[in-house]
């Protein structure tokens, strides 16, 4: 069965210091990986995925992500925060190698960047 | 650019009534999935199709039903509508292997 864990519920972090979200999984074979956010009354809009390959991937907005295989981790970065960034947080996960695979969300992390 | 439509922002409905959530894509998706979200509980998967009339379970399909009879329409049928399912519901599209899913505004249907 497939898993995401967001451990934390909420992140607080002052403007211009870096951020990091939170995310593990669980999934047979191997991991297709992806962030999600979302703005108040606003849709999920995709941040970024990692598939193959480097395990440092960019993605919207000046943020990154680092895959770690070993600790089944893709814990979402941003080396300097704006208030801007405050939102709501998804890491999801999708079974690789299957032409039907499904993809299973956490619960989601709220970052809260203070002026 | 992909498009998910779903039919309607906001749904008012009584105990027990059928209830049928639309959703459209324009993107030849072979994938199409219903979440609902719920604070604290992110997002939780209803119903996937991963193609016209195929369809799996997802981790809460009790109290759901779906229908996929064309590509590009993936609906979600309430059988008896109950308070419980007072939530915001979202469509998501994909296309198979890698691709990430694009999503839909969201229906907030509140039960009553």
């Amino acid at each position: 069965a497939q898993s995401v864990a967001q451990p934390e519920d909420q992140v607080n972090v002052a403007e211009g210091n870096p951020l990091t979200v939170k995310c593990t999984y669980s999934v047979s074979g191997n991991p297709y990986l992806f962030w999600y956010v979302q703005y108040p009354n606003r849709g999920l809009q995709f941040l970024l995925k990692y598939i193959t390959g480097d395990n440092l991937v960019k993605g919207s907005y000046g943020f990154e992500a680092e895959f770690n295989k070993s600790q089944t981790s893709f814990h979402l970065k941003k080396p300097s925060a704006l208030v801007s960034d405050s939102a709501l947080y998804f890491c999801a996960v999708r079974r690789a190698g299957s032409s039907a695979s499904k993809i299973i969300f956490g619960s989601g992390t709220r970052l809260s960047i203070r002026p | 650019d992909v498009k998910v439509t779903q039919s309607s922002r906001y749904l008012v409905k009584r105990t027990g009534e059928k209830v049928f959530l639309e959703c459209v894509q324009d993107m030849d998706h072979e994938n199409m999935f219903w979440y609902r979200q719920d604070p604290g509980l992110g997002l939780r998967l209803i119903y996937f199709s991963y193609d016209v009339k195929m369809k799996e379970k997802g981790d809460i399909p009790e109290g759901y039903s779906v229908s996929r009879e064309k590509k590009e329409r993936f609906s979600l049928i309430l059988e008896s509508a109950s308070t419980n399912q007072t939530s915001m519901y979202l469509c998501a599209t994909a296309g198979q292997g890698r691709r990430e899913a694009f999503f839909g505004q969201g229906t907030r249907l509140t039960v009553v």
